[in-house]
This record gives C-alpha cells, structure tokens and sequence, in this order.
C-alpha cells in the first residue's frame, strides 16, 4: 500500500506564485522526510528534508512545513521560476534501519513565464 | 562527475531475454540501493547493499530479479526471463552510512520489453 500519500497530483501556476505540495504519512516510525525533484530522463534530486524535531526548514526558496501530530508536510516554493517546473517526490523513511525511503506518486509543478 | 553512474541509460529488449544493468555508486559510500519507477509514479524500493551484503530484498524482487555487489563497489541488477511488466525506470542510489544520510540518485537505466 502507499505509505506516503502526495496531493496534488498537478500544478500549474504563474511565474512568481508558490506551489503548496503536501503529504501525508501513517507510519509513525518515519524520522526522515526528504523532498526530491525530478525532470524528464532524469534520477530524482534531493532538495531539501526535515527530521520531525523542527517544524520547519527553509533552504533558499524551498520551505518544508512540518506536522507530526497531523502526519502530514508540505513544500513550498517561494518565487516560482519556469525553470522550477518538474515533478516532486516527497519521501519518507526510519533511519534507524537500512533508510530505504517511501515514496509518494509525485507531483507535476508547470510555471508559467 | 563523481556521481553516481548507471549503465546502459537505455535498454530494448524482447520478452524472455535476459538483462543486466550496472551501477557505480559514488565512491566512499557504502550503502547501495535499487529502485524501480513506473511511468507517473514515485520510486519504488527493491533491494539494499551495505558494503557486499545484501540486507534487504521487497516482495517487488521476484525470483527472476537478481542483485549483486561483489567487492562493496559497484553493482549488478540481472532480470532474467524479461515480462512486459518489467518495463520501467531503474534507478540505483547511494549513500554513506548512518541513518538520514542523502541518498543520491543516478540518472537510471530505462528498459523496455517488447
């Protein structure tokens, strides 16, 4: 069964807009929230993870929100740039094991100039 | 480019042929995964290395899946008997060891059974 859960499946906004992804979990044993970004013919690239200790991290226009007794975390992409368009994978794991992480369906995000 | 490498990018095969796919991971890391990616979704997991040893294998890795690590370096992924539901995206991933170590993705080998 799905272990994460990803909404929506697609964005389409303006150039400038932020594009909300979210996510929710059920495993309560996951410590380690990464989100990654893909483009066409690609490997996914990390962009930025949370440990559910804080309850948010901003790396540069990337902020991930953070709610454990919701089970649920978000991206956020500040300032959306065409060149932001691509799909995002947000993904979860135990780092207590072997860290093989779960991943959501994805999300498809298009900025428009 | 010290990434991690996977070889071929691209692969035709017909149903019943037997394929192998390479993955260099990036140097010092000791930790080695493979996943597998259907078109509109996210990777799935399919089996583990640390260093030569393979410590988890998912359900997803039928018997015609075989994966190895020989010398803790590079790896093998061996489909043998290849289905037309093996077409996919494979992806290999590394890491160092420790847990929430980054994992990082090679570009994948894309296969297709005709």
């Amino acid at each position: 069964q799905q272990q994460v859960k990803q909404s929506p499946q697609s964005l389409i906004v303006q150039k400038g807009g932020i594009p909300i992804i979210n996510c929710a979990y059920e495993n309560t044993a996951f410590d380690y929230f990464p989100w990654y970004q893909q483009f066409p013919g690609k490997g996914p690239a990390l962009l930025i993870a949370i440990r559910p200790d804080v309850s948010e991290k901003k790396e540069g226009r990337f902020t991930i929100s953070f709610n454990k007794s919701a089970k649920q975390f978000s991206l956020h992409i500040m300032d959306s740039q065409p060149g932001d368009s691509a799909t995002y994978f947000c993904a979860a794991s135990t780092t207590g094991g072997n860290n093989r992480l779960a991943f959501g369906k994805g999300n498809q995000v298009v900025v428009i100039p | 480019d010290t990434g991690v490498s996977q070889d071929p990018r691209h692969k035709i095969t017909k149903r019943g042929q037997n394929v192998t796919f390479r993955c260099d991971p990036i140097s010092e890391h000791n930790r080695l995964y493979w996943y597998r990616q259907t078109l509109g979704q996210g990777p799935e997991f399919l089996t583990y290395f640390q260093n030569e040893a393979q410590l988890e294998k998912s359900r997803l890795l039928s018997d015609r899946f075989s994966a190895e690590r020989p010398k803790g370096s590079f790896s093998t992924l061996e489909i043998q008997r290849t289905e037309q539901g093996d077409s996919a995206m494979y992806l290999c991933a590394s890491s160092r060891e420790g847990g929430g170590e980054t994992q990082y993705f090679g570009p994948g080998t894309r296969l297709l059974v005709l």
